[in-house]
């Protein structure tokens, strides 16, 4: 089985703090994609990655930025966080493009006071 | 630009029932609809995986459909279950990403 894993389930983080959100996955998949999903919204795409070293910015980019050093691990980076980057973020992979099966992570979810 | 609609936003049926949920999207030209089940304050659990060239899908009681000339999609659910409760969402693949519909929020009351 496919297994994503994210760092916290739940962060508490003050304005203006930088914020590292990491997630592995254990199958070797070439794609990997973070989400924030907040209510009436639906999920929104921030960036995604297709091999190590690569990002590509999805929908919302603003304020965020990423990093993959390594296939297995995204990482999503909050360069200072603001209150309205309170939300649930889920990071998915999936074995290659056009379309794939996406995996999810369980999701973090991160308060900005 | 694609658009993925769900309806209806919630619904609330007794156990036992059959019941259907919508899916639309705006551009045919996909590579794939996948459903997804959510259960509060949790990840994403896939449940079926439509190609395009592909009519339906089916797994256990659950069967979903694709129609991508009028860029719909189906989720029918056979004998609903208290442990059905969730939101499901469906998501459309284009060559790189998945567009996603803001699901409907399913309770089966026992």
């Amino acid at each position: 089985d496919v297994k994503v894993t994210q760092s916290s389930r739940y962060l508490v983080k003050r304005t203006g703090e930088k914020v590292f959100l990491e997630c592995v996955q254990d199958m070797d998949h070439e794609n990997m994609f973070w989400y924030r999903q907040d209510p009436g919204l639906g999920l929104r795409l921030i960036y995604f990655s297709y091999d190590v070293k690569m990002k590509e910015k999805g929908d919302i980019p603003e304020g965020y930025s990423v990093s993959r050093e390594k296939k297995e691990r995204f990482s999503l980076i909050l360069e200072s966080a603001s209150t309205n980057q309170t939300s649930m973020y889920l990071c998915a992979s999936s074995l290659r493009t056009g379309g794939a099966t996406q995996y999810f992570g369980p999701g973090t979810r991160l308060l900005v006071l | 630009k694609q658009e993925v609609t769900q309806i209806p936003a919630a619904l609330s049926v007794p156990e036992g029932e059959n019941l259907v949920l919508n899916c639309s999207f705006t551009d045919s030209a996909i590579y794939n609809l996948q459903w997804f089940r959510q259960d509060p304050g949790k990840g994403l659990t896939s449940l079926l995986l439509i190609q395009s060239s592909q009519r339906e899908q089916t797994s256990g009681r659950l069967n979903a459909s694709l129609d991508k000339s009028s860029g719909r999609s189906t989720l029918y659910i056979a004998a609903s279950q208290p442990g059905d409760s969730a939101t499901y969402l469906c998501a459309v693949a284009g060559t790189y990403k998945y567009i996603f519909g803001t699901g409907t929020r399913l309770k089966v009351l026992a």
